[in-house]
């Protein structure tokens, strides 16, 4: 079974720029997470989704951060316009039940750096 | 709110030794789980174990163990005879069960760095 897939891997930008990742979830599973990673911290939710409605999203800067779920399988994060404190590695995990029920898998996440 | 405590930041042993990383929670909710992940130097995190909050037995996987002690709010978890490739940093988590105020929402602590020297 393939597991979640993160693209890029890497990604250096300057500040005011803009910025997206992709996940694909394990398939089959309807519950997708994004993450956030600042070196030194463990991961912080930035939004969930059960299959393509927005289950929890109150820890995400609306001002820049956007996320969708199209369809319920593919999911893309966005970053307009970027600010240096943005550099981080985001993480995306899916779940195969419901949010608070299973366990969560993660990709290897897209490292991003602010300049 | 919930929160999720790793107090120690770094842990240097050699190997074979055995090693306890601890972790502390806190929250309301009546019911919740709690878990472990490994992140090695790749970065992708790697599940360990669930435990839910009503069952407290303590869990053996080979040189893995948890022990789960729900009077002092706490999941610590034992590396026995240690090895090289036990070096990462190790994540407990929280999150919510059904029907509770934090369903659903995952909390990680900061992590402990784990390194073990040959």
């Amino acid at each position: 079974e393939a597991g979640v897939a993160q693209s890029p891997r890497y990604k250096i930008i300057e500040k005011r720029q803009s910025v997206a990742f992709w996940c694909n979830p394990i398939s089959g599973h309807a519950t997708l997470y994004w993450y956030q990673q600042i070196l030194g911290q463990g991961p912080k939710l930035l939004i969930q989704f059960q299959n393509n409605g927005v289950v929890d999203d109150s820890q995400l800067p609306k001002d820049r951060f956007s996320a969708e779920r199209l369809k319920g399988v593919d999911s893309t994060l966005k970053i307009q316009p970027a600010k240096l404190e943005d550099s981080a590695v985001y993480l995306c995990a899916s779940s195969s039940a419901g949010p608070s029920t299973d366990t969560q898998y993660f990709g290897p996440g897209t490292r991003l750096t602010v300049l | 709110a919930q929160k999720v405590t790793q107090a120690q930041t770094e842990i240097s042993v050699v190997e074979k030794e055995d090693v306890t990383l601890d972790c502390v929670y806190e929250t309301r909710d009546t019911t919740y789980y709690l878990f472990w992940y490994k992140q090695p130097p790749s970065g992708e995190l790697v599940f360990l174990i669930r435990r839910n909050s009503f069952d407290e037995q303590n869990e053996i996987s080979g040189r893995y163990s948890w022990n789960f002690q729900k009077s002092t709010s706490s999941f610590n978890f034992t590396i026995t005879a240690s090895q090289v490739v036990d070096s990462a940093v190790y994540f407990c988590a929280l999150s919510g069960g059904p029907v509770n105020t934090n369903a659903g929402k995952s909390t990680f602590g900061d992590g402990t760095t784990l390194t073990v020297k040959p």
